[in-house]
């Protein structure tokens, strides 16, 4: 079955970087599309990017864009986000969450159980 | 963008009552809508999609209808195990792909 582990959440002061990343299984990574979503406590669910099933299409959230960067590496069935000159609000369980088909438009239909990112000085 | 908006912000229902949650969006999303459950500490997880479509595994208590921009998801007989938080998310117009704000479903 679809399986999907986030990593490299943790603590970082606000202006730092950090990269997360998404290892997937139980599926054909490079046939779909492959997205960020995001959950700062005690709110609800933030869309933060998405990028195509061969990474030639990328697309993002106002919120992030020029932060933010999503790639994929389909020989290692791997989805990154990397995230640069991070601010407070950006605090959140970050999910990768995989698209519905290769092509959009998309629904998620499998989710990984998220990693935290705690942006403070 | 298009920004989704349900109701109500919490609903509280007995066990084997029905529980109808609404979905708004501010323009047609034709029928490209979608519910997840979330529960507390755990990941979002896929109800339905296209509308009315139920995701694999789902229970036939959850039934989704709608179209444009009015939608409605109805849990049949409440089980203790739907007890959560639901999300709308809307897929006609992107990016950004966009959630509503979420309706809490709690025990009365």
């Amino acid at each position: 079955q679809v399986q999907l582990v986030e990593s490299g959440g943790g603590v970082v002061q606000p202006g730092r970087s950090l990269r997360l990343s998404c290892a997937a299984s139980g599926f054909t990574f490079s046939g779909y599309g492959m997205h960020w979503v995001r959950q700062a406590p005690g709110k609800g669910l933030e869309w933060v990017a998405v990028i195509s099933y061969d990474g030639s299409d990328k697309y993002y959230a106002d919120s992030v864009k020029g932060r933010f960067t999503i790639s994929r590496d389909n020989s290692q069935n791997t989805l990154y986000l990397q995230m640069n000159s991070l601010r407070d609000e950006d605090t959140a369980v970050y999910y990768c969450a995989k698209g519905a088909y290769q092509l959009p438009p998309w629904w998620f239909d499998s989710w990984g159980q998220g990693t935290l990112v705690t942006v403070s000085s | 963008e298009i920004v989704m908006t349900q109701s109500p912000a919490t609903l509280s229902v007995s066990p084997g009552e029905r529980a109808t949650l609404s979905c708004r969006a501010s323009q047609s999303v034709r029928t490209n809508l979608a519910w997840y459950q979330q529960k507390s500490g755990q990941a979002p997880r896929l109800l339905i999609y296209g509308a009315s479509t139920r995701a694999t595994g789902i229970p036939a208590r959850f039934s989704g209808s709608g179209s444009g921009t009015e939608f409605t998801l109805t849990i049949s007989s409440l089980q203790s195990e739907d007890f959560a938080v639901y999300y709308c998310q809307q897929y006609n117009n992107w990016p950004p792909y966009t959630f509503g704000q979420g309706t809490k479903l709690e025990i009365k």
